[in-house]
């Protein structure tokens, strides 16, 4: 049980470049989301998923797309990147119920240049 | 989503317990408390979740009085792997995803 795995764990990209960064969970958990953590602060909401085919902005959406296709993924992509989304991005996963418990992954350091 | 408030940082020794509070005085009657815990380079993980009293597992307790306005993380007996970033977080399930995450409190355990 692999939990949630995001990729890459690190990335260098130039401005304007486009990427995508993965995120996978094997729990069959309805819901899944984006954060980004600046140094120093908190966790901010981008994206998140209630489940397959559906998705919704958080705080932050602005300058990120994503899509969920499958139970399993839920790729983050950045259209056309900024130094301002320079920051640490985790992947969350948790199931409908009472219990809140979310499952983080160990984070993508991205910087733009 | 309730607001929270929680002190920026804490210093510890080694050995010692550890209590930080919370406050969320616009908390609803349908939320629940929860925190995580962050360390470095690391994702938030779980710790303890609560509705009202006590709640203890074999990490923390949560003390959550009657009025719910505020709650109380206790670490007992806290070691260096202890330091982290604790967060406090209220809401319910209609929630889903929306975990609100404030600033958190940095524990710094002390040899």
């Amino acid at each position: 049980n692999a939990g949630v795995t995001q990729t890459p764990k690190f990335q260098v990209l130039k401005t304007g470049q486009s990427m995508t960064l993965q995120c996978a969970q094997d729990m069959n958990h309805e819901y899944m989301s984006w954060y980004r953590q600046d140094p120093g602060m908190g966790l901010r909401l981008i994206h998140y998923s209630v489940g397959a085919g559906i998705t919704d902005q958080g705080e932050v959406p602005n300058g990120y797309n994503v899509s969920r296709s499958t139970t399993e993924d839920f790729p983050l992509r950045l259209l056309s990147a900024a130094p301002s989304q320079t920051s640490v991005y985790f992947c969350a996963s948790r199931s409908w119920g009472w219990e809140t418990e979310a499952f983080f992954g160990q984070g993508t350091r991205l910087t733009v240049v | 989503l309730a607001k929270t408030t929680q002190p920026i940082s804490m210093d510890s020794y080694e050995g010692q317990e550890v209590n930080i509070t919370c406050s969320h005085n616009n908390i609803a009657t349908n939320d629940y408390i929860t925190w995580y815990q962050q360390f470095p380079s690391q994702g938030p993980r779980f710790i303890i979740q609560g509705y009202k009293t006590k709640v203890t597992n074999e990490v923390a307790s949560l003390f959550i009085p009657a009025d719910r306005k505020s709650s109380t993380l206790s670490l007992p007996r806290v070691s260096l792997s202890d330091t982290a970033v604790y967060y406090c977080l209220v809401g319910d399930k209609a929630a889903g995803n929306k975990l609100t995450f404030g600033g958190g409190t940095r524990v710094l355990v002390k040899p």
